[in-house]
């Protein structure tokens, strides 16, 4: 079955211990990217890869790194967490270097910093 | 002023009513033009896209781009019950930029 997988669904952590989110796609995509979503804020892209090696900035990179070592993974990095990046994180992979074509998103990591 | 606007809603129509959602920008650079639905407590799903201006019809979804206003269009026909959702605008200025979100609508389909 084509997926994305994140772990973990649920994290509570507490400020400044380093953590990362994994995220796993089984579809050989060259893109893949991680999202926020806040409410009234709508979803904001964080970093994005177009293929393997090669990642770049969304909308709201900062205390955020990634890395794309491997085609199919692309885990998010926080070394040192804050309260406001308590969020809903998204994962996604996308067939085409664009990120506009056949676009599947994992279900959902529930971030919450205290 | 955000790059990209959505009116949030929500958006409530009955039954089998045509839905027009809507998003407006402000940088006449986007050339991808992108359409998601968030059902509650799931991720999003890529319903369409568009590349530069024009229509694209998808079964009962129908994507519109106008450039020369800065206004794009999703259309819902024949809307259902299990069309209700949140339903989320989003550009690109290139094939390599980044995607850009609208805050989203919440519509809601009423039997």
């Amino acid at each position: 079955e084509a997926q994305v997988t994140q772990n973990p669904r649920y994290l509570i952590t507490v400020t400044g211990k380093k953590l990362t989110v994994t995220c796993s796609q089984n579809m050989n995509h060259e893109y893949m990217s991680w999202y926020r979503q806040d409410p009234g804020l709508g979803l904001r892209q964080i970093y994005y890869s177009m293929n393997v090696e090669v990642t770049d900035k969304g909308d709201v990179p900062e205390g955020y790194k990634v890395s794309r070592k491997e085609k199919r993974n692309f885990p998010l990095i926080l070394e040192s967490p804050s309260p406001n990046q308590t969020s809903l994180y998204f994962c996604a992979s996308s067939l085409g270097a664009t990120g506009v074509t056949e676009a599947f998103f994992g279900q959902g990591t529930r971030l919450t910093v205290v | 002023q955000k790059e990209v606007e959505q009116d949030p809603g929500p958006l409530s129509v009955p039954e089998g009513a045509i839905v027009s959602l809507n998003c407006t920008y402000s940088n006449s650079a986007f050339q991808y033009f992108m359409w998601y639905r968030q059902y509650s407590r799931k991720g999003p799903e890529l319903l369409m896209y568009t590349y530069s201006s024009g229509n694209k019809e998808d079964g009962r979804f129908t994507a519109q781009v106008d450039k020369s206003s800065k206004y794009i269009s999703l259309f819902i026909r024949d809307s259902q019950p299990s069309d209700s959702a949140t339903y989320l605008c989003a550009m690109k200025y290139s094939s390599a930029s980044k995607i850009i979100f609208g805050s989203g609508t919440r519509l809601s389909i009423r039997p």
